[in-house]
């Protein structure tokens, strides 16, 4: 069974940046046919797809956050982190983590769905 | 605001059936991008609920159902439980903007 976990500070300072780490367990990060996505949800609010990396390191990132954006993997440690730099308090939210499964569909696209997800972690950006 | 809308909350009595809509446009749902749902039971991380429109994996009951016309989308639960109260999201993917892949707004599902 995967699963995922997500760590890293809990309170960032306006103007910084938020980094979390996503550790994945009962499975590689290095198996094909997965990338890993990070998610995050506002207090109360919906979801928000913040962007994907996979095992050799291909990213793609939500055009409203790319400029602010960095996900990487570590491999050897069975990892994926996330970077969002010039936080305000608009990005107070629930960040998850999660297994983002790739197949061809009938109508002929790549699909992504998340199929394993963190618990989350809340992250406050305060003074 | 979502790119996909849903209903803000939709409620039933025990045993009936509930629909939730998941309204897209011709950039995500219309197009042919396949949809997927998810269910969020309060305090907890989202449940991959349906995949590729109208499948369940395992574990998930067949009371719940999708299915996908035009630029719309539909979760049906049936033989509703207490149990399935919690709010439910639609996930697609959207070709504008250099493409993106996009929540619905959420819809609260309440058991009388």
């Amino acid at each position: 069974q995967v699963q995922l976990q997500e760590s890293g500070p809990g309170l960032v300072k306006p103007s910084q940046t938020l980094s979390l780490t996503c550790t994945v367990s009962g499975g590689s990060i290095s198996s094909g046919g997965h990338y890993w996505s990070w998610i995050r949800q506002h207090p109360g609010k919906g979801l928000e797809w913040i962007g994907y990396i996979s095992h050799s390191g291909n990213t793609f990132y939500n055009p409203s956050l790319k400029s602010r954006v960095a996900i990487s993997v570590d491999t050897s440690q069975n990892q994926f982190s996330l970077t969002l730099s010039s936080v305000t308090a608009a990005d107070t939210a629930f960040y998850f983590c999660a297994r983002d499964l790739v197949y061809y569909d009938s109508s002929g696209f790549y699909s992504h769905y998340f199929d394993y997800w963190g618990q989350g972690a809340l992250v406050t950006v305060s003074s | 605001q979502s790119v996909l809308t849903q209903p803000p909350s939709v409620s039933g009595a025990p045993e009936q059936r509930v629909t939730i809509s998941c309204t897209g446009s011709n950039s995500n749902i219309g197009a042919g991008y396949d949809v997927h749902w998810y269910q969020q039971l309060p305090g907890t991380a989202p449940k991959l609920l349906i995949y590729g429109n109208n499948n369940r994996p395992s574990g998930v009951p067949d009371r719940f159902s999708g299915s996908q016309s035009g630029t719309s989308a539909s979760l049906a639960i049936s033989g509703l439980q207490a149990d399935d109260e919690a709010d439910y999201y639609c996930q697609s993917y959207d070709s504008s903007l250099s493409g993106f892949y996009v929540f619905g707004s959420g819809t609260k599902v309440t058991v009388l």
